[in-house]
């Protein structure tokens, strides 16, 4: 059982240059979630979704887009990337809502653009 | 969602309870009060969680104050690989699980 899977582990991304973090959950899990975490700093919610052709903007999503065409995959794109995008991202799942669900966590994205 | 405060750094010794508190004293009814921990540049991972009863599962224990308006989590044996950041999280049912992370404790245990 994989989990949360993430890929790549790092990239380095020049100014402009577009990029898709890719996440995918083998948990039957309808509920997905992206967080970055910047440096010493605790993690901010970008985007999340409630199941499939469903997404909603989290605390932080200006410069991301994501998509939810499977209930397996939850793909992160930066379109045009800038310095401040600099971070490690995280994706999440969750079997459902509410109070008594946890969340299961990736191992990360590093991601420098420079 | 209420906001939480906790110490910044605590160290505790192999073997002994480590103690972490978390001050919530904004805390409405129905907001749950969750812990994760991160270890080292890992992603989260959930320990427990409560509403107002005390709950212990095989990972932790977690103390609520009667009022709610404070909380601890008790780790009774702490290993070296409980080094990490704790993080007290406060916030109500809504549905999806949109958690705010603040900046944590960082818990060292000494050999």
């Amino acid at each position: 059982n994989a989990g949360v899977t993430q890929t790549p582990k790092f990239r380095i991304l020049k100014i402009g240059q577009s990029m898709t973090l890719q996440c995918t959950q083998d948990m039957n899990h309808n509920y997905m979630y992206w967080y970055r975490q910047d440096p010493g700093m605790g993690l901010k919610l970008i985007y999340y979704s409630v199941g499939a052709g469903i997404t909603d903007k989290g605390e932080v999503p200006n410069g991301y887009n994501v998509s939810r065409s499977t209930t397996e995959d939850f793909p992160l794109r930066l379109e045009l990337a800038a310095p401040s995008q600099t971070s490690v991202y995280f994706c999440a799942s969750s079997y459902q809502g509410g109070p008594n669900e946890k969340l299961f966590f990736g191992s990360g994205t590093q991601l420098s653009v420079l | 969602d209420a906001k939480t405060t906790q110490p910044p750094s605590m160290d505790c010794a192999e073997g002994r309870a480590a103690n972490l508190p978390c001050n919530h004293s904004t805390i409405s009814g129905n907001e749950y009060v969750y812990w994760y921990r991160q270890i080292h540049s890992q992603g989260p991972q959930y320990i427990i969680h409560g509403l107002k009863n005390n709950e212990t599962n095989e990972m932790a224990s977690l103390i609520i104050t009667e009022d709610r308006k404070s909380s601890t989590l008790i780790l009774p044996h702490a290993t070296l690989r409980d080094t990490a950041v704790y993080y007290c999280i406060v916030r109500v049912d809504r549905g999806a699980q949109k958690l705010v992370f603040g900046q944590g404790t960082r818990l060292t245990i000494n050999p």
